[in-house]
């Protein structure tokens, strides 16, 4: 049991570039996160997804997709990768609202 | 390295001594809350919950108070030790038809020996 596996765990993009976050979870959980953490900030929500085939946008949702094609999995898409777009990014599962969240490991992302 | 948590309000606590921590919460809607530990270079952990028809919940070392009345949350952490130094943030579920799991902004704690 792995619990969130968040792939890749460190990426340098060029402005300009595109590339797809992954995160696994084996936990069977409906609920998907997406979530972005700058320097001095909490974490703030980009997109959610509360069952297969559904997505939903979060606080700060804009220059990102999302999909959920299958539950175990949710990809957060860059079309077009910004300097403003560097940070740390987790990805978290949950049952059913009202349960506690499980978060991966992160994904530190730099956009030069 | 570490670049969380730069900026965040900070408690400096002495080895031993009980910590409190505080968050106010933004969604009156809200009906479960949960208190998430952040360690240098890690995702958060989960550390206690609590939901909106209870005013306390009890964990080992730690105890959550929730007081919707001023939509405020508060972390106490007992006999605190020097693995407790982290980034503490709280999280409210929003019981609207969203569902959306919404952090604070996060407090630091330094634990001094």
């Amino acid at each position: 049991n792995a619990g969130v596996t968040q792939t890749p765990k460190f990426r340098v993009l060029k402005t300009g570039q595109s590339m797809t976050l992954l995160c696994a979870q084996d936990m069977n959980h409906e609920y998907m996160y997406w979530y972005r953490q700058d320097p001095g900030m909490g974490l703030r929500l980009i997109h959610y997804s509360v069952g297969e085939g559904t997505t939903a946008k979060g606080e700060v949702p804009d220059g990102y997709n999302v999909s959920r094609l299958k539950k175990q999995n949710f990809l957060l898409g860059l079309e077009s990768a910004a300097p403003s777009q560097t940070s740390v990014y987790f990805c978290a599962s949950s049952y059913p609202e009202g349960d506690e969240a499980f978060f991966g490991q992160g994904t530190r992302l730099t956009v030069v | 390295g570490e670049s969380v948590g730069l900026h965040l309000p900070t408690l400096s606590v002495q080895e031993g001594d009980n910590s409190i921590i505080n968050c106010a919460y933004s969604n009156s809607a809200s009906d479960y809350f949960i208190w998430y530990k952040q360690e240098s270079g890690k995702g958060p952990q989960f550390i206690i919950d609590i939901r909106s028809n209870m005013d306390k919940r009890q964990g080992q070392r730690v105890t959550v108070l929730l007081n919707k009345t001023v939509k405020h949350l508060s972390l106490q952490i007992a006999a605190t030790q020097p693995g407790d130094s982290a980034v503490y943030f709280c999280a409210e579920n929003w019981a609207d038809s969203s569902y959306k799991l919404i952090f604070g902004s996060g407090t630091r704690l330094l634990v001094r020996p």
